[in-house]
């Protein structure tokens, strides 16, 4: 079965770190890109970032860049987001998704719940 | 960034009605477009990508049309299961970018 399962998330206090890691089963984890995608509670979804096949190119929105690193590590098929300097708006499930060839995302986890407050 | 902005915001509508939801471009991209399902508490699901091509799996009634600008999501008779929210996704440049979403709910 494809599937792919977050994991990390919880509470944090502003400006703290977080690292969301993501297992993916059932399909071959590096022949694809990866992103992660979230949405604030009530709120739509936001695409946060992206990694290439072997990690060679990453890809982030501007609201994270210099807070948040994408990484993966395909021997493990896993996929990672580590979060520093967190903020309250940074407050949202997280989810990990394996993009089709261009972009769309094709699967997607179940998403992981991350709170940032004092 | 490239904005995506869907319309209407939230619809009303029976089982049985066809039901289309737009979704504008504020600039072109080409049909590097997809078109998502929500459901209360549930990861998205990938409906339509490249426009007008059906992800495997998805049922017939839904199709997608479009390209530059201008895209639709058509739904030809409603199910009760196609209640939920649909957000189109523009992936022609970055940063990736998702319309505000659109809430069908039942009449």
């Amino acid at each position: 079965e494809v599937q792919l399962v977050e994991s990390g998330g919880g509470l944090v206090q502003p400006g703290g770190s977080l690292r969301l890691s993501c297992a993916a089963s059932g399909f071959t984890f590096s022949s694809y890109w990866m992103s992660w995608v979230r949405q604030a509670p009530g709120k739509g979804l936001e695409w946060v970032a992206n990694i290439k096949q072997d990690g060679s190119e990453k890809y982030y929105v501007d609201s994270v860049k210099g807070r948040f690193t994408i990484s993966r590590d395909n021997a493990k098929n896993s996929l990672y987001l580590q979060m520093n300097s967190l903020r309250a708006e940074d407050t949202a499930v997280y989810y990990c998704a394996e993009e089709l060839p261009l972009g769309a995302f094709d699967i997607w986890g179940q998403g992981t719940m991350v709170t940032v407050s004092s | 960034a490239i904005r995506m902005t869907q319309s209407p915001s939230s619809f009303s509508a029976s089982t049985g009605d066809r039901v289309t939801i737009t979704c504008r471009a504020s600039q072109g991209i080409s049909s590097y477009l997809a078109w998502y399902q929500q459901k209360p508490g549930k990861a998205p699901k990938l409906l339509i990508y490249a426009a007008s091509t059906l992800q495997s799996g998805v049922p017939s009634r839904f199709s997608g049309s479009g390209s530059g600008t201008d895209f639709t999501l058509t739904i030809s008779c409603l199910q009760s299961e196609d209640f939920a929210t649909y957000y189109c996704q523009q992936y022609y440049s970055y940063p990736r970018t998702f319309g505000q979403g659109t809430k069908l709910e039942i009449k």
